[in-house]
């Protein structure tokens, strides 16, 4: 399969509550990066970790990415509400070519 | 930022009639555009990498006479479904990258198109 590998595929939580989700891939990356998809929406970009970093934070978000496991993962803190949407790992390998994850389901109940 | 327009938001059509789907990039140069589909609560697929003034290339099980991609200049990348049917429906959306500025290396999608054959 040319996809990533994410889990949980769903997940709810509380707002307030912090939300976790990993990514896993098995080729070589210059880069990783993060989307959000709301339903039947196109993709809205949210970080991006190069392939020489081990940690980035923006906001609410943080991500980290080990690559002698070929995994990510993104947090997102203090949930709300509006978070509620798909969120996708993206493998950037050469050339721009981007693979995705299978991305994760997350519902933040108010 | 860089923007990526994509046109139309849906198509609906009828089964055997062919749809043409716009992919522009706004206020940048994209030598390189790629198609992707999305099935409902699924990830996105790469179908293709769209290569301005030479043929796309296809990932493994896309049907290249199915999905015509024509690059014709450095905005601009068209995607046809030719004779559409049914199991051609789905969301399509594009995605381009700012490759004149190296160190840019965000991809910047279109909105998405929702096809629907009937």
């Amino acid at each position: 399969s040319q996809q990533g590998e994410e889990d949980p595929q769903a997940l709810s939580i509380q707002e307030g509550e912090n939300a976790t989700m990993n990514c896993s891939y098995k080729t070589s990356i210059n880069n990783l990066q993060w989307y959000r998809q709301n339903s039947g929406r196109g993709l809205v970009h949210l970080i991006l970790i190069r392939s020489n970093e081990r940690e980035k934070h923006s906001g609410r978000l943080r991500v980290t990415l080990d690559t002698s496991k070929k995994s990510s993962s993104l947090l997102i803190t203090a949930s709300r509400a509006a978070d509620t949407a798909s969120y996708f790992c993206a493998m950037i390998t050469g050339g721009f070519k981007t693979i995705f994850g299978a991305g994760t389901r997350l519902f933040v109940k108010a | 930022g860089a923007v990526v327009s994509q046109h139309p938001s849906w198509v609906i059509c009828k089964s055997g009639t062919s749809v043409k789907i716009e992919c522009r990039s706004l206020d940048f140069q994209a030598t390189t555009m790629f198609w992707y589909r999305q099935f409902p609560k699924q990830s996105l697929m790469l179908m293709a990498t769209s290569n301005e003034g030479s043929k796309a290339t296809y990932e493994q099980g896309v049907e290249k006479d199915k999905f015509l991609i024509n690059h014709a200049s450095l905005t601009l990348s068209t995607l046809t479904v030719t004779s559409a049917h049914p199991e051609d429906s789905s969301f399509y959306i594009c995605s381009a990258s700012d490759q004149t500025h190296s160190t840019n290396e965000k991809l910047f999608f279109g909105s998405g198109t929702q096809l629907s054959v009937l």
